[in-house]
């Protein structure tokens, strides 16, 4: 079963607002991290926000803010204020601790933003 | 130093050659991990390193060796690569094996099996 879903392939967004990035998850493991990380065409991997599954409170780094609901096992990444910069690739993962902490990613969104 | 140095960038190599990739990072992370990602897909575990152990081999052909000479260094071995092998191979690190304070990558190496 796949553990991490982004069902969004590719993404547009207006330069200066906000996009929303989904992702749900899957895991019968109480105790679990959610990262989300951009890729752009370089290949470098850049590390933007975690969310452990005992946090009370939505992680939040910047521009970038996580949208976490528990219950419903999504953890959703908001970017606002969009720049050019931002176009790229976005992964979710998840790491859990009953698979050996393995990271596992979802297949990505790819994101453009528009001038 | 908070960064993760993956050398070299490119690599072109013919199925018959041995080539070597090589990983380092000085944060004093005590566990590595090798990714394989093809294009335009999300990046795949292939091995872990844990206090300079194998902790997670995840069934990788055996023309891809692993080695960790010191808590700072991870290389990956090739031989008789075939060109499906062609992908990014991303390395990264975390401070403990649980990832408990997150993961840093290395900007990867390009493969290209010809």
């Amino acid at each position: 079963a796949q553990k991490i879903t982004q069902t969004q392939p590719g993404m547009f967004v207006q330069e200066k607002e906000a996009v929303t990035l989904d992702c749900t998850y899957d895991t019968s493991d109480p105790s679990y991290g959610l990262f989300w990380y951009k890729q752009p065409s370089s290949g470098e991997m850049i590390f933007l926000i975690y969310q452990g599954s005992y946090d009370q409170q939505n992680a939040t780094e910047g521009r970038y803010s996580l949208n976490f609901q528990k219950a419903r096992k999504s953890a959703n990444l908001v970017i606002s204020a969009s720049q050019l910069g931002d176009s790229a690739m976005y992964f979710c993962a998840m790491r859990e601790p009953e698979y050996g902490n393995k990271l596992v990613f979802g297949a990505g969104t790819i994101l453009r933003v528009k001038s | 130093d908070t960064e993760v140095t993956q050398t070299p960038k490119h690599l072109v190599m013919g199925m018959t050659n041995k080539k070597s990739l090589k990983c380092e990072q000085h944060m004093g992370h005590r566990a590595m991990y090798w990714y394989k990602q093809k294009a335009k897909k999300p990046p795949e575990l292939m091995f872990v390193y844990s206090y300079e152990k194998l902790s997670i081999n995840e069934s990788v052909p055996s023309r891809f060796s692993p080695e960790c000479p010191n808590s700072s260094l991870l290389n990956l071995h090739l031989h008789a690569l075939q060109p499906e092998d062609s992908a990014l191979y991303l390395c990264a690190s975390s401070q403990d094996d649980a990832g408990t304070y997150g993961y840093t990558f290395g900007s990867g190496t390009r493969l290209t099996v010809v």
